[in-house]
């Protein structure tokens, strides 16, 4: 099993870029789910999927992030415009019958 | 709402135990738990559905109790390998679809030789 699959796993970007990340969940997983992890706020969770459905988008912090899910086996995660405070590591993770896989995880900086 | 996990930090010698709770202020369906090494991701250790159930991996158990909204973490007799961050993550009754975990804030585990 290739286990979640993230890229790119390090991205440096000036202030007021486009940053998209990509995810790849673990074929037949039917739940994807974006997390943010800071040492500020810890592992917050940004919007879930499920069967390639929004659920919950509650914890998009702005209108400048965006989620998408064109079918199961691909998402994205963009940041139009990107500021400093968007730093972080993005989490991509996907879960089946409530056994949650995380990705390694896309470290964010933007400069 | 983020479960509250105590302690923030622990540090034990090789062979000691620990506990770490995690604790809600809702009615939890089930919780989650999950260490994570210094810049890795999250690794998936248990999850307890039932009120009072106990799980282990390795020498790592965990408690459920549904009543008090609360679980505990125990680390036995900890090796080296045991040290990272330890994270709870909590599921709702009632949710639509999907298991959309909360995590508290993490307890950092150093486990020395």
């Amino acid at each position: 099993d290739a286990g979640v699959i993230q890229s790119p796993r390090h991205e440096v970007t000036e202030m007021g870029q486009e940053v998209t990340l990509r995810c790849k969940p673990i074929s037949g997983h039917n739940s994807l789910f974006w997390y943010r992890q800071t040492m500020m706020r810890g592992l917050e969770l940004l919007i879930y999927f499920n069967n390639n459905v929004p659920i919950d988008d509650s914890g998009m912090p702005e209108d400048r992030f965006s989620a998408k899910m064109p079918n199961a086996s691909f998402s994205t995660l963009k940041i139009q415009p990107s500021e400093p405070r968007d730093s972080a590591v993005y989490f991509c993770a996907s879960s089946l019958a409530r056994r949650t896989s995380f990705g390694p995880g896309t470290r964010l900086t933007v400069t | 709402q983020q479960p509250v996990q105590s302690p923030q930090a622990v540090i034990l010698r090789e062979g000691e135990d620990a506990v770490i709770n995690c604790s809600s202020s809702k009615a939890l369906y089930s919780v989650h738990w999950y260490r994570q090494k210094h810049g890795e991701a999250p690794v998936f250790l248990m999850i307890l559905l039932k009120g009072g159930e106990q799980k282990g991996h390795e020498k790592i158990s965990a408690s459920f109790n549904e009543k008090k909204q609360q679980s505990s973490l125990y680390l036995t007799a900890s090796q080296l390998s045991y040290s990272g961050t330890y994270f709870c993550g909590t599921e709702m009754h009632g949710k639509a679809a999907g298991n959309k975990l909360t995590f508290g804030g993490g307890t950092r585990v150093l486990v020395k030789p």
